[in-house]
């Protein structure tokens, strides 16, 4: 079966630092992978993707690395602010369809 | 453009009801899917449409629960005889086509509360 999990369940940080979340998987068939936010009494956000034939993308503020080496994945965020806090969820597909979650870890900036 | 919509947001429910909840994915959204989120977890799959044909249903947890997307637009999930352990979200999500690297846009929810 698939396994997606998250090194910390909650995070903590300044206000204008920067955050790392990490998620380790299991899977090494998995082609894709993506970052979710998921703020409460809403459903999760796209945030970022990566493919499997990359090692690292950047969006706004936000990096995505990829080592499948060693099956990990970390989300970066630049500069935090207040409106980044809420639970980040890593996501990946493989063959099939449906995606499979981690239990996420909940970011909260301290202002 | 409108993204993911669900109705009812909020439902309660005796043990024992039925349920339905509405999912109305993003216009020209070919795949539909149905996860499940449990209080501090992460969404599980449930079952994915493409069009209005129910491709995989692996992840429904009993014969209770029914989803159909007749016209390959909206679709509704169906909990027949509600149980406690049925208490969660639910979550729709739709993707343009489909696939493992087609990335999927997630609708409110509907959190579903089983007394």
């Amino acid at each position: 079966g698939e396994s997606v999990g998250l090194h910390l369940p909650t995070l903590s940080v300044q206000e204008g630092d920067n955050s790392i979340i990490n998620c380790a998987y299991s899977n090494s068939a998995s082609d894709y992978f993506i970052w979710y936010k998921q703020e409460s009494g809403k459903g999760p956000q796209f945030i970022i993707d990566i493919r499997s034939n990359m090692d690292k993308r950047q969006g706004q503020r936000v990096t995505v690395l990829l080592n499948k080496t060693v099956k990990h994945l970390s989300l970066q965020i630049a500069a935090t602010q207040p409106g980044d806090s809420a639970v980040y969820f890593c996501a990946m597909g493989d063959t099939g369809n449906q995606f499979y979650f981690g239990t996420g870890t909940s970011l909260t900036v301290i202002p | 453009g409108a993204g993911v919509s669900q109705s009812p947001r909020y439902k309660v429910a005796k043990r024992g009801q039925d349920v339905a909840l509405r999912c109305d994915p993003i216009s020209g959204h070919v795949s539909l899917f149905w996860y499940q989120q449990a209080l501090g977890q992460g969404p599980e799959f449930l079952t994915y449409f493409q069009n209005e044909a129910q491709l995989d249903k692996s992840g429904l947890p009993s014969d209770r629960f029914f989803a159909e997307r007749p016209e390959g637009s909206v679709s509704t999930l169906k909990i027949q005889r509600t149980q406690q352990e049925d208490s969660a979200v639910y979550l729709c999500a739709s993707s343009l086509f489909g696939g493992p690297t087609d990335t999927q846009y997630f609708g409110p929810g509907t959190r579903l509360t089983v007394l």
